[in-house]
């Protein structure tokens, strides 16, 4: 089983729809992220969170929210999605820098969701 | 804010041949990170430097790191097919969130 397990894999919506995207995972991480791929641009932060009761806007929180609802889960919410919110978006999580490996990334497979 | 630069973005080599992907960041970043996505896939940790002169390798990829410069280079040795894929590096400033690159699309052709 994967250690960072995110749900649905993919999602065809219609705009204004509400969507939340899941994410758990059983690497006993503090730390849990929500990023946004699209083609050309790279990854870019949505939000962020540094243990259940810390959250943190990133680049491009606009339009987006997050709930973390134990340390190993975060899910990500579009209260009204829009066309431009078509991406795949990646939960990954970390130990802190400190820590065993230094604050790298581990992702999840990602939500490739269409906002038609 | 981190900015994270990389250079090429796309890049097409001959198999065998050498090549180096540049990453430059615009503040100081306590560590810099280098991963690899193949189409439709995650992402894949390779390389985290810590440190100025930092220098791991993995095969035919080797990273390096020079905070001075603000520079991280990965650079690709005798290039094989199984090393197309996508390219990232990421930094970290203070211990904050990953900041990406746009990422380096590497094509090894026969």
């Amino acid at each position: 089983d994967a250690d960072v397990t995110q749900t649905p894999r993919n999602r065809i919506t219609k705009t204004g729809k509400r969507i939340m995207l899941e994410c758990s995972q059983t690497k006993g991480h503090d730390r849990m992220y929500w990023y946004r791929q699209d083609p050309g641009l790279g990854l870019r932060l949505i939000y962020y969170s540094f243990d259940v009761k810390d959250i943190n806007k990133g680049e491009i929180s606009d339009g987006y929210s997050v709930s973390r609802q134990a340390q190993a889960k975060f899910s990500l919410s579009l209260e009204s999605a829009i066309p431009n919110q078509t991406a795949l978006y990646f939960c990954a999580t970390s130990d802190f820098p400190g820590g065993r490996r230094a604050g790298e990334l581990f992702f999840g497979e990602g939500s490739r969701l269409t906002v038609l | 804010e981190l900015k994270v630069e990389q250079n090429p973005l796309f890049l097409s080599m001959q198999e065998g041949k050498n090549y180096t992907i540049y990453c430059n960041y615009s503040t100081t970043s306590d560590r810099l990170y280098w991963y690899r996505q193949d189409p439709g896939k995650s992402l894949e940790s390779l390389f985290v430097l810590l440190s100025n002169g930092a220098v791991k390798q993995e095969g035919r990829l080797m990273a390096s790191l020079d905070t001075k410069a603000r520079l991280s280079t990965l650079h690709i040795t005798a290039a094989v097919h199984d090393l197309s894929a996508t390219y990232f590096c990421a930094g970290s400033n203070s211990g904050y969130a990953l900041n990406f690159g746009k990422g380096t699309s590497l094509l090894v052709t026969p």
